[in-house]
Protein backbone atom coordinates (compact mmCIF):
# COMPACT_ATOMS: atom_id res chain seq x y z
CA UNK A 1 0.00 0.00 0.00
CA UNK A 2 1.20 3.27 -0.45
CA UNK A 3 0.83 6.79 1.33
CA UNK A 4 1.45 10.14 1.48
CA UNK A 5 1.93 12.19 4.64
CA UNK A 6 2.29 16.60 4.52
CA UNK A 7 3.83 17.95 7.74
CA UNK A 8 1.97 21.02 7.79
CA UNK A 9 -1.57 21.58 6.78
CA UNK A 10 -0.59 25.68 7.22
CA UNK A 11 2.56 27.35 6.18
CA UNK A 12 3.34 31.29 6.12
CA UNK A 13 6.50 32.89 4.93
CA UNK A 14 7.60 36.29 3.80
CA UNK A 15 7.78 37.21 -0.06
CA UNK A 16 11.33 36.63 -0.57
CA UNK A 17 11.44 34.06 1.48
CA UNK A 18 12.31 30.62 1.44
CA UNK A 19 9.58 28.10 0.62
CA UNK A 20 9.85 24.37 2.23
CA UNK A 21 6.82 21.93 1.81
CA UNK A 22 7.73 18.70 3.55
CA UNK A 23 6.32 15.37 1.60
CA UNK A 24 7.13 11.72 3.12
CA UNK A 25 5.89 9.33 1.39
CA UNK A 26 5.19 4.89 1.99
CA UNK A 27 5.50 2.74 -0.77
CA UNK A 28 6.23 -0.90 -1.34
CA UNK A 29 7.48 -0.41 -4.68
CA UNK A 30 9.45 1.82 -6.55
CA UNK A 31 7.56 5.34 -6.28
CA UNK A 32 6.80 7.84 -8.83
CA UNK A 33 6.24 11.28 -6.93
CA UNK A 34 4.09 14.79 -7.81
CA UNK A 35 3.63 17.77 -6.51
CA UNK A 36 0.63 19.63 -7.78
CA UNK A 37 -0.53 23.23 -6.85
CA UNK A 38 -4.49 24.25 -6.55
CA UNK A 39 -5.07 27.56 -6.54
CA UNK A 40 -8.85 28.99 -5.68
CA UNK A 41 -11.53 27.47 -6.77
CA UNK A 42 -9.49 25.48 -9.61
CA UNK A 43 -8.75 22.27 -10.59
CA UNK A 44 -4.93 20.85 -9.98
CA UNK A 45 -1.93 21.53 -12.33
CA UNK A 46 0.91 19.58 -11.84
CA UNK A 47 4.42 21.42 -10.44
CA UNK A 48 6.70 18.56 -10.76
CA UNK A 49 6.97 14.82 -11.22
CA UNK A 50 9.85 12.38 -10.18
CA UNK A 51 9.81 8.93 -11.64
CA UNK A 52 13.65 7.62 -12.07
CA UNK A 53 16.77 9.23 -12.72
CA UNK A 54 17.77 12.57 -11.19
CA UNK A 55 16.23 12.95 -8.06
CA UNK A 56 16.50 16.31 -8.01
CA UNK A 57 13.06 17.77 -9.89
CA UNK A 58 12.85 21.06 -11.33
CA UNK A 59 9.11 22.21 -12.00
CA UNK A 60 7.43 25.02 -13.10
CA UNK A 61 7.62 28.88 -11.16
CA UNK A 62 10.76 28.04 -9.92
CA UNK A 63 9.81 25.53 -7.81
CA UNK A 64 12.17 21.83 -6.78
CA UNK A 65 11.82 18.82 -5.03
CA UNK A 66 14.66 16.34 -4.16
CA UNK A 67 13.73 12.39 -3.99
CA UNK A 68 15.69 11.26 -0.49
CA UNK A 69 14.87 7.18 -0.95
CA UNK A 70 16.84 6.70 2.60
CA UNK A 71 14.59 9.51 4.16
CA UNK A 72 11.50 8.69 2.24
CA UNK A 73 10.68 12.62 1.60
CA UNK A 74 10.45 14.36 -1.56
CA UNK A 75 10.32 18.15 -0.13
CA UNK A 76 9.36 20.97 -2.48
CA UNK A 77 11.41 24.30 -2.23
CA UNK A 78 11.46 27.72 -3.70
CA UNK A 79 14.68 30.00 -2.99
CA UNK A 80 12.61 32.94 -2.91
CA UNK A 81 8.28 33.45 -2.32
CA UNK A 82 6.03 35.16 -4.32
CA UNK A 83 2.81 36.54 -3.50
CA UNK A 84 1.92 34.51 -6.65
CA UNK A 85 3.06 31.10 -4.71
CA UNK A 86 -0.03 31.78 -2.68
CA UNK A 87 -2.33 28.53 -3.06
CA UNK A 88 -3.17 24.59 -1.70
CA UNK A 89 0.18 22.01 -2.28
CA UNK A 90 -0.74 18.16 -2.73
CA UNK A 91 2.19 15.90 -2.46
CA UNK A 92 1.03 12.76 -3.86
CA UNK A 93 2.24 8.72 -5.25
CA UNK A 94 1.94 6.70 -7.46
CA UNK A 95 2.82 2.93 -8.21
CA UNK A 96 4.04 3.42 -11.93
CA UNK A 97 0.45 4.08 -13.29
CA UNK A 98 -1.51 7.36 -12.92
CA UNK A 99 -4.00 6.29 -10.07
CA UNK A 100 -2.52 8.99 -7.52
CA UNK A 101 -2.42 8.92 -3.93
CA UNK A 102 -2.64 12.35 -2.55
CA UNK A 103 -1.68 14.12 0.54
CA UNK A 104 -4.22 16.20 2.69
CA UNK A 105 -2.62 19.63 1.62
CA UNK A 106 -0.90 22.43 2.70
CA UNK A 107 -1.89 25.72 2.25
CA UNK A 108 0.87 28.07 1.68
CA UNK A 109 0.24 32.38 2.25
CA UNK A 110 2.80 34.55 1.41
CA UNK A 111 2.71 37.99 3.25
CA UNK A 112 4.36 41.11 2.09
CA UNK B 1 -4.48 25.08 -20.49
CA UNK B 2 -5.26 21.47 -19.44
CA UNK B 3 -8.45 21.08 -21.87
CA UNK B 4 -10.20 19.23 -19.38
CA UNK B 5 -14.15 20.61 -18.91
CA UNK B 6 -16.64 19.80 -15.66
CA UNK B 7 -20.32 20.75 -15.96
CA UNK B 8 -22.01 21.60 -13.67
CA UNK B 9 -19.91 23.80 -12.10
CA UNK B 10 -21.86 23.82 -9.20
CA UNK B 11 -25.10 22.27 -8.00
CA UNK B 12 -27.06 21.42 -4.66
CA UNK B 13 -28.88 18.19 -4.39
CA UNK B 14 -30.52 16.31 -1.56
CA UNK B 15 -30.27 13.24 0.11
CA UNK B 16 -31.55 9.90 -1.10
CA UNK B 17 -31.67 12.24 -5.16
CA UNK B 18 -29.09 11.14 -7.56
CA UNK B 19 -26.47 13.03 -9.49
CA UNK B 20 -25.07 13.28 -12.96
CA UNK B 21 -21.37 14.78 -13.35
CA UNK B 22 -20.55 15.11 -16.74
CA UNK B 23 -16.85 15.52 -18.07
CA UNK B 24 -14.73 16.08 -21.25
CA UNK B 25 -11.03 15.16 -21.38
CA UNK B 26 -8.49 16.98 -23.10
CA UNK B 27 -8.10 15.61 -26.59
CA UNK B 28 -6.50 13.05 -27.50
CA UNK B 29 -6.13 11.77 -24.15
CA UNK B 30 -7.84 8.21 -23.43
CA UNK B 31 -8.18 7.62 -19.85
CA UNK B 32 -10.52 9.10 -17.60
CA UNK B 33 -10.40 9.71 -13.87
CA UNK B 34 -12.52 11.00 -10.64
CA UNK B 35 -11.74 12.19 -7.84
CA UNK B 36 -13.35 13.22 -4.81
CA UNK B 37 -12.08 16.28 -2.74
CA UNK B 38 -13.79 16.68 0.60
CA UNK B 39 -13.61 20.16 2.26
CA UNK B 40 -10.07 20.11 3.89
CA UNK B 41 -8.63 16.94 2.13
CA UNK B 42 -6.39 15.63 -0.68
CA UNK B 43 -8.31 14.36 -3.29
CA UNK B 44 -9.47 10.28 -3.18
CA UNK B 45 -9.51 8.09 -6.19
CA UNK B 46 -12.68 7.15 -7.16
CA UNK B 47 -12.05 5.43 -9.91
CA UNK B 48 -10.42 5.76 -13.82
CA UNK B 49 -11.71 4.62 -17.18
CA UNK B 50 -9.90 3.30 -20.24
CA UNK B 51 -11.48 2.79 -23.58
CA UNK B 52 -14.72 2.77 -21.96
CA UNK B 53 -13.88 0.25 -19.14
CA UNK B 54 -13.35 0.82 -15.91
CA UNK B 55 -9.68 0.29 -14.89
CA UNK B 56 -9.44 0.39 -11.09
CA UNK B 57 -11.72 1.43 -8.49
CA UNK B 58 -10.66 3.24 -5.14
CA UNK B 59 -12.42 2.64 -1.67
CA UNK B 60 -16.20 3.60 -2.36
CA UNK B 61 -19.45 2.21 -2.72
CA UNK B 62 -21.03 0.56 -5.39
CA UNK B 63 -23.59 3.66 -5.61
CA UNK B 64 -20.61 5.41 -7.54
CA UNK B 65 -20.46 4.56 -10.79
CA UNK B 66 -19.56 5.79 -13.80
CA UNK B 67 -19.27 5.46 -18.10
CA UNK B 68 -16.82 6.56 -20.43
CA UNK B 69 -17.98 7.28 -24.18
CA UNK B 70 -16.52 6.49 -27.49
CA UNK B 71 -15.70 10.63 -27.94
CA UNK B 72 -13.90 9.43 -24.18
CA UNK B 73 -15.78 11.65 -22.77
CA UNK B 74 -17.19 10.81 -19.25
CA UNK B 75 -19.78 11.07 -16.59
CA UNK B 76 -20.04 10.51 -12.78
CA UNK B 77 -23.18 8.71 -11.51
CA UNK B 78 -23.76 8.96 -7.65
CA UNK B 79 -27.29 7.63 -6.15
CA UNK B 80 -28.97 7.55 -2.88
CA UNK B 81 -26.95 10.92 -1.83
CA UNK B 82 -25.50 10.94 1.66
CA UNK B 83 -24.67 14.38 3.41
CA UNK B 84 -20.59 13.24 3.23
CA UNK B 85 -20.83 12.81 -0.84
CA UNK B 86 -20.95 16.87 -0.36
CA UNK B 87 -17.34 17.42 -1.99
CA UNK B 88 -15.24 18.69 -5.21
CA UNK B 89 -15.42 16.17 -7.82
CA UNK B 90 -12.26 16.49 -9.96
CA UNK B 91 -12.44 15.07 -13.70
CA UNK B 92 -8.82 14.43 -14.72
CA UNK B 93 -7.59 12.92 -18.14
CA UNK B 94 -4.57 11.25 -19.09
CA UNK B 95 -2.72 9.25 -21.92
CA UNK B 96 -2.25 5.83 -21.28
CA UNK B 97 0.89 4.35 -23.16
CA UNK B 98 3.88 2.51 -21.65
CA UNK B 99 5.71 3.61 -19.17
CA UNK B 100 2.68 6.05 -18.14
CA UNK B 101 3.86 8.33 -15.46
CA UNK B 102 0.95 9.37 -14.08
CA UNK B 103 0.61 12.85 -15.37
CA UNK B 104 -3.02 13.72 -14.98
CA UNK B 105 -4.84 16.75 -16.68
CA UNK B 106 -7.58 17.86 -14.21
CA UNK B 107 -10.53 19.87 -14.52
CA UNK B 108 -11.88 22.61 -12.19
CA UNK B 109 -14.48 19.83 -10.75
CA UNK B 110 -17.81 19.90 -10.07
CA UNK B 111 -19.19 21.25 -6.25
CA UNK B 112 -21.73 19.33 -4.93
CA UNK B 113 -23.27 20.26 -1.92
CA UNK B 114 -25.90 17.67 -0.10
CA UNK B 115 -28.22 19.09 1.90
Amino acid sequence: AQSVTQLGSHVSVSEGALVLLRCNYSSSVPPYLFWYVQYPNQGLQLLLKYTTGATLVKGINGFEAEFKKSETSFHLTKPSAHMSDAAEYFCAVSDNTDKLIFGTGTRLQVFP
Amino acid sequence: ETGVTQSPTHLIKTRGQQVTLRCSSQSGHNTVSWYQQALGQGPQFIFQYYREEENGRGNFPPRFSGLQFPNYSSELNVNALELDDSALYLCASSLAQRGNTGELFFGEGSRLTVL
